[in-house]
């Protein structure tokens, strides 16, 4: 089953301006981790971040997690078109990944 | 090998027929999953290894359906009497300890069931 549901399903943004993708989840996590897939492609960790911690930075990459309201946020700041992809939430239960459905983000030059 | 390597990458087989896919993980990683993922969504966990013990396979759809990796490194994912729903990419990730940390996905193998 999947656990994680990300908001919005699709993102139309232009090159330059800032990429925020949610993700809320239902149980007890030990840890969100977000993943990208590139057209069909493999799915490439992009950060995680642990069920004790608010926010975490990685490049151009921000995440928070907020535990009380089951919920986590991706932005992706100054996007480039190489940015185009899907980004998957992906939930912990201790030992398996338990992903969304995606959203998908189209960033136009 | 440098990455986790899946084979075939692509399998047409006729309803009915069996078919088995390949995971080769990256050297060392203590846990192995398969995913199958359908085209618009996320990937679906269908089983999960520790070394060779199969911890959870809660995700396998039906009893035709099974996964071994008998000693610890490649795994092999079998579908028997396949069905035309089981078209679908089916992924293997790997990751260094127990438990999810940092996982690493192979490029996956498109089964078209005709």
């Amino acid at each position: 089953s999947q656990q994680g549901e990300e908001d919005p399903q699709a993102l139309s943004i232009q090159e330059g301006e800032n990429a925020t993708m949610n993700c809320s989840y239902k149980t007890s996590i030990n840890n969100l981790q977000w993943y990208r897939q590139n057209s069909g492609r493999g799915l490439v960790h992009l950060i995680l971040i642990r069920s004790n911690e608010r926010e975490k930075h990685s490049g151009r990459l921000r995440v928070t997690l907020d535990t009380s309201k089951k919920s986590s946020s991706l932005l992706i700041t100054a996007s480039r078109a190489a940015d185009t992809a899907s980004y998957f939430c992906a939930t912990d239960n201790g030992y398996a990944l338990n992903f969304g459905k995606g959203t998908s983000l189209l960033v136009t030059p | 090998g440098a990455g986790v390597s899946q084979s075939p990458r692509y399998k047409v087989t006729k309803r009915g027929q069996d078919v088995a896919l390949r995971c080769d993980p990256i050297s060392g990683h203590v846990s192995l999953y398969w995913y199958r993922q359908a085209l618009g969504q996320g990937p679906e966990f269908l089983t999960y290894f520790n070394y060779e013990a199969q911890q959870d396979k809660s995700g396998l759809p039906n009893d035709r359906f099974s996964a071994e990796r008998p000693e610890g490194s490649i795994s092999t994912l079998t579908i028997q009497r396949t069905e035309q729903r089981d078209s679908a990419m089916y992924r293997c990730a790997s990751s260094f300890g127990q438990g999810t940390t940092e996982a690493f996905f192979g490029q996956g193998t498109r089964l078209t069931v005709v």
